[in-house]
């Protein structure tokens, strides 16, 4: 089974930092990757697919990169409601999918 | 607009059952997989099962294969997963989301609580 991993898995970061999250995945995704940004109480709400891919509607200070097993998704310019939590997550068989642990991006 | 409702959740007992449903609108469901997601108190999210868009194929994550099934309704334009068996680590929060080939769950519900208490 693919296993992923994410580092850090909490960032403290000022409004106006360049944050970088790393995904690590156990064998190769090629580029079926996903991130995901969530607010508590809310479900995770797409930001990025096929590894660099964003997603309609979605702010351009969110980048995404990689392929194979290591990925980055980069904000930017960190604004106020980026504060969350980010997880990544594979998708390159139907029959298994899998989220990272997440990282959370807090108020420094 | 895309819109998947769950509804069936709620306080069951150690080893009993529950079905959840989630009704969709807003986009041609007998042509998409769907997937349901389940998130603890405090964890990531976690995988559950995927279902084809005939309801052929499925798939299921280790920990619920036996327990749980999903199954769809295109006529109704329905999902549902039947759990069984259930368990203190079976609860979580229950999402069902539409799945696209290029980017995975695309379209999330806001999530239906299930909770396993005696």
């Amino acid at each position: 089974d693919v296993q992923m991993t994410q580092s850090p898995s909490t960032l403290s970061a000022s409004v106006g930092d360049r944050v970088t999250i790393t995904c690590r995945a156990s064998q190769s995704v090629n580029s079926w990757l996903s991130w995901y940004q969530q607010k508590p109480g809310k479900p995770p709400k797409l930001l990025i697919y096929k590894a660099s891919t964003l997603e309609s509607g979605v702010p351009s200070r969110f980048s995404g990169s990689g392929s194979g097993t290591e990925f980055t998704l980069t904000i930017g310019c960190l604004q106020p409601d980026d504060f969350a939590t980010y997880y990544c997550q594979q998708y390159n068989s139907y029959s298994l999918f899998t989220f990272g642990p997440g990282t959370k991006v807090e108020i420094k | 607009e895309v819109q998947l409702v769950e509804s069936g959740g709620g306080l069951v007992q150690p080893g009993g059952s529950l079905r959840l449903s989630c009704a969709a609108t807003g986009f041609t469901f007998n042509t998409y997989w769907m997937t349901w997601v389940r998130q603890a108190p405090g964890k990531g999210p976690e995988w559950v099962a995927n279902i084809k868009p005939d309801g052929s194929d499925k798939y299921y994550v280790d920990s619920v294969k036996g327990r749980f099934t999903i199954s769809r309704d295109n006529a109704n334009n329905s999902l549902y997963l039947q759990m069984k068996y259930l368990g203190a680590d079976d609860t979580a929060v229950y999402y069902c989301a539409r799945v696209v080939p290029e980017a995975g769950p695309d379209c999330w519900g806001q999530g239906i609580p299930v909770t396993v208490s005696s």
